[in-house]
């Protein structure tokens, strides 16, 4: 299957200072990839939707402003969390689509703590 | 919206033995169903999927079978060994739609 990585696996930050997460798509070339956040024991929910080249697209109650998503190139797309809370603490997934499988394939996760 | 719904939360079963998923959804139009496998702080894997066109789909020990009529899909696994230990999810999407609609996960122990 495709390979994504993710950057860093984990991350502990102050309140208040701004985190950016790395989502690649090592083997293909990702039109669209998917940010989701997992709370322990629960199931993944998805963030925002990111295309190559255009604004991110975010369900309903994720702040735009909070969590600004770049998806600059076709195997690249980033995740800041901005002025980062305690409450912001949670496992991030990042997913790229192999777009011939319509199949998404996901990052190995990174665990944010903020303190 | 689609809404996906998954049972049992939790399995414990013997190794060896065998282990089924249930996942329900309520969009006729949902055609893909992909299951995956996520193990302690780790990201999901993809383990297998299913689409609209077929009723059955297999991959060594584990198999996945579609009923549209009723709307639910199942994941079997047999000669279960305690590596799959682990958090299974259930999706559901429509081709061409992106968004993927996930169960809620089953906790699958097997005790060896």
């Amino acid at each position: 299957g495709a390979v994504v990585s993710q950057h860093p696996s984990r991350v502990i930050c102050k309140s208040g200072t701004s985190v950016k997460i790395e989502c690649r798509s090592l083997d293909f070339q990702a039109t669209t990839m998917f940010w989701y956040r997992q709370f322990p024991k629960q199931s993944l929910m998805l963030m925002a939707t990111s295309n190559e080249g255009s604004k991110a697209t975010y369900e309903q109650g994720v702040e735009k402003d909070k969590f600004l998503i770049n998806h600059a190139s076709l195997t690249l797309s980033t995740l800041t969390v901005t002025s980062a809370h305690p409450e912001d603490s949670s496992f991030y997934i990042c997913s790229a689509e192999v777009r011939s499988e319509e199949t998404q394939y996901f990052g190995p996760g990174t665990r944010l703590l903020v303190l | 919206g689609e809404n996906v719904e998954q049972h049992p939360s939790t399995l414990s079963v013997q190794e060896g033995d065998s282990a089924v998923i249930k996942c329900t959804y309520s969009d006729s139009a949902s055609n893909y169903f992909p299951w995956y496998k996520q193990e302690l702080g780790k990201g999901p894997q993809l383990i297998i999927d299913i689409r609209s066109n077929v009723g059955e789909k297999k991959d060594q020990r584990i198999a996945v079978t579609l009923n549209k009529t009723a709307k639910h899909f199942s994941l079997h696994i047999t000669e279960t060994q305690p590596e799959d230990s682990a958090v299974y999810f259930c999706a559901g999407s429509q081709t061409g739609a992106n968004n993927l609609f996930f169960g809620t996960g089953t906790r699958l122990t097997v005790i060896p």
